[in-house]
């Protein structure tokens, strides 16, 4: 089985400081993790995805977070944060070789921009 | 760009209603998903299809059914509508299979059931 699971469901930063989401998984096999973020009435989109390989990734908007195995986490960060940030945010894991069907997603964290 | 149309933004509907959801994609993708999005919950998945009239059970799909009839349609079906579906609802499409592809997301359709 595999989970994920978000530190915090609800974060403020001020305009300009650094973001910082966190997200801890759980998976019995190797995991693909993703970062989902959702603005205000709409649909969820792809931030950035972890497979394979570097384990640094860089997504949309300044965004990019770090696979670290050890912790087992995929920690979301953005060094300064916009009001266009403000969004909900959506940590999810998936089996390895089993693709979007086995996607499992965290609850969620609300990231609010503080002018 | 890949668009994901659900046909209905907000829906009211009494309990005992059938519901249909709608779900339309434009871009030939194999895989489509139904998603329930609650407060706290986060999204869970209720079915999904990897092919025309193909469908697999989700993680809650107790009081939900699916069609897919058509590549590019999928829709949810609530035979009794009961006041615990009251939340919102996520299409999602994405290509190929075993591969970890992106979702695509509709923007969502929110019901209501009195």
């Amino acid at each position: 089985a595999q989970s994920v699971t978000q530190l915090g469901s609800h974060v403020s930063v001020s305009e300009g400081a650094l973001v910082l989401l966190r997200c801890n998984y759980s998976s019995s096999v190797p995991p693909y993790l993703f970062w989902y973020v959702q603005y205000p009435n709409q649909g969820l989109q792809l931030l950035l995805k972890y497979t394979t390989g570097a384990t640094l990734v860089k997504g949309i908007n300044g965004f990019e977070a770090e696979f670290k195995k050890s912790e087992t986490s995929f920690h979301l960060t953005k060094p300064s944060a916009h009001m266009s940030d403000a969004a909900e945010y959506f940590c999810a894991v998936s089996r390895a070789n089993f693709g979007n069907e086995k996607l499992t997603f965290g609850t969620g964290t609300r990231l609010t921009i503080i002018p | 760009d890949v668009k994901v149309t659900q046909s209905s933004r907000y829906l009211v509907k009494r309990t005992g209603e059938k519901v249909f959801l709608e779900c339309v994609q434009d871009m030939d993708h194999e895989n489509m998903f139904w998603y329930r999005q609650d407060p706290g919950l986060g999204l869970r998945l209720i079915y999904f299809s990897y092919d025309v009239k193909m469908k697999e059970k989700g993680d809650i799909p107790e009081g939900y059914s699916v069609s897919r009839e058509k590549k590019e349609r999928f829709s949810l079906i609530l035979e009794s509508a009961s006041t615990n579906q009251t939340s919102m609802y996520l299409c999602a499409t994405a290509a190929g299979t075993g591969v970890a592809g992106e979702l695509f997301f509709g923007e969502g359709s929110r019901l209501t059931v009195l």
